[in-house]
């Protein structure tokens, strides 16, 4: 079974320019989700996308932050314009479903450092 | 979101179980107890999941006790590859509508000394 795809892997812009990160789920998997995790810290979830609706997006910081899921499946993550303290890697996973029983499974993230 | 607290380190020797702990006092009857681990410059994986009996998989086993504010991650023999940060995470049923969150505390950084 294939994993969750993220690309890419590496990042360097300068500040106030713009980036999108690019994620492809495993097939099948309806639940969708992006995280932030700075450095020495557990993973932020930014936005969970529940097929191609929104069901959480409070943490996302819309002035900057945008993300969509076309058809149910691929997302993009964009940030424009970045800041210094968006450096950080950005982690994408999905489930099967919902379940509270059920396990997310991950990539292997972009590493974005702003300069 | 109930919380979980978790030593921020813990050592191990080579080929010795490990117990890994968990606090989750506020935990509600519908959340399900799951364990992540994140090893160096990769994304968290899933290790197990249970909500009230214990739980074996061929990674780990999962201790939950009878009144479910505390669990217990049990790695059987360390190995070196097992150096990770550990994250408990308690999945429930988000009060606005029936989505459930996986959020991340900042874990429990295991080192395996060989």
């Amino acid at each position: 079974e294939a994993g969750v795809a993220q690309s890419p892997r590496y990042k360097i812009i300068e500040k106030r320019q713009s980036v999108a990160f690019w994620c492809n789920p495993i097939s099948g998997h309806a639940t969708l989700y992006w995280y932030q995790q700075i450095l020495g810290q557990g993973p932020k979830l930014l936005i969970q996308f529940q097929n191609n609706g929104v069901v959480d997006d409070s943490q996302l910081p819309k002035d900057r932050f945008s993300a969509e899921r076309l058809k149910g499946v691929d997302s993009t993550l964009k940030i424009q314009p970045a800041k210094l303290e968006d450096s950080a890697v950005y982690l994408c996973a999905s489930s099967l479903v919902q379940g509270r029983g059920t396990e997310a499974f991950f990539g292997q993230g972009t590493r974005l450092t702003v300069v | 979101d109930a919380k979980t607290t978790q030593p921020n380190s813990m050592e191990s020797n080579e080929e010795e179980p490990v117990h890994l702990p968990c606090n989750h006092s506020t935990i509600s009857g519908t959340d399900y107890i799951h364990w992540y681990r994140q090893l160096p410059s990769q994304g968290p994986e899933y290790v197990i999941h249970g909500l009230t009996s214990n739980v074996n998989n061929r990674m780990a086993s999962l201790a939950i006790a009878e009144d479910r504010k505390s669990s217990t991650l049990i790695l059987h023999r360390a190995t070196l590859r097992d150096a990770a940060v550990y994250y408990c995470i308690l999945r429930g049923v988000s009060g606005s509508g029936g989505y459930q969150k996986v959020t991340f505390g900042i874990g429990t950084k295991l080192q395996v000394i060989p």
